[in-house]
């Protein structure tokens, strides 16, 4: 069975500029969360998204943004990109609360 | 809202040790609990999880972990450490009455040959 894909693996982009990651979950999982990892902040929740709509957000500027499909998968925008956006963004998918998150491993995104 | 904490953000042993990793979390109804593990520039692995039954949980490379109730704990622990146990590592807490999971800030474990 798959797991979780996320592409592109790295990116580097300028300030300003506009960036959209995806993630493909493990099939049958219907909930895909993204979180976003920094070395000073730790694992920060972004949002989760079940069957196309946004259950969970968690606490960032309207530039970051995420959409999910009908076949699951799910993208993740950012917007005006500054150099704090600079990061380890995580996408995991999970069948339910009660059943763990599997994690893809992640896009690097660096800001110049 | 759902808060877990890990206690020490760095931990070092010595090969061989036990390893013996802390979480608490708060919450006030019944919890399922996680651990993952993480290497350099890859995602989270899931190491074990409580959901309900036993409270001693066995996960991979010999990890395990107790669910104490009464002390709103889940700790990590292994018996003897060993070189390639040295990661990242986090715990987690999700609730059946939302649909977000909680993360830990994650403790640094380094192994001493």
């Amino acid at each position: 069975k798959a797991g979780v894909t996320q592409t592109p693996r790295y990116l580097i982009k300028t300030r300003g500029q506009q960036v959209t990651l995806s993630c493909s979950p493990i099939s049958g999982h219907r909930s895909v969360s993204w979180y976003q990892q920094t070395p000073g902040q730790g694992l920060q929740f972004l949002f989760e998204y079940f069957s196309e709509t946004q259950r969970n957000k968690g606490n960032f500027p309207g530039r970051f943004s995420g959409r999910q499909f009908s076949n699951s998968r799910s993208e993740m925008n950012v917007s005006t990109l500054e150099l704090g956006d600079s990061a380890l963004y995580l996408c995991a998918s999970s069948l339910s609360v009660d059943q763990p998150q599997h994690f893809g491993d992640g896009t690097r995104l660096s800001i110049l | 809202a759902q808060s877990v904490t890990q206690l020490g953000s760095h931990v070092s042993v010595s090969e061989g040790a036990l390893v013996l990793l802390r979480c608490n979390y708060s919450s006030s109804v019944p919890p399922y609990l996680f651990w993952y593990v993480q290497y350099p520039n890859q995602g989270l692995q899931l190491l074990l999880k409580y959901t309900t039954g036993a409270t001693l949980v066995k996960g991979i490379n010999g990890f395990e972990a107790e669910f104490k109730k009464s002390e709103t704990s889940f700790h990590l622990t292994k018996p003897s450490a060993h070189m390639s146990d040295a990661a990242e590592y986090f715990c987690a807490v999700s609730e059946n009455t939302g649909n977000q999971f909680y993360f830990g800030t994650g403790t640094s474990l380094t192994v001493i040959p």
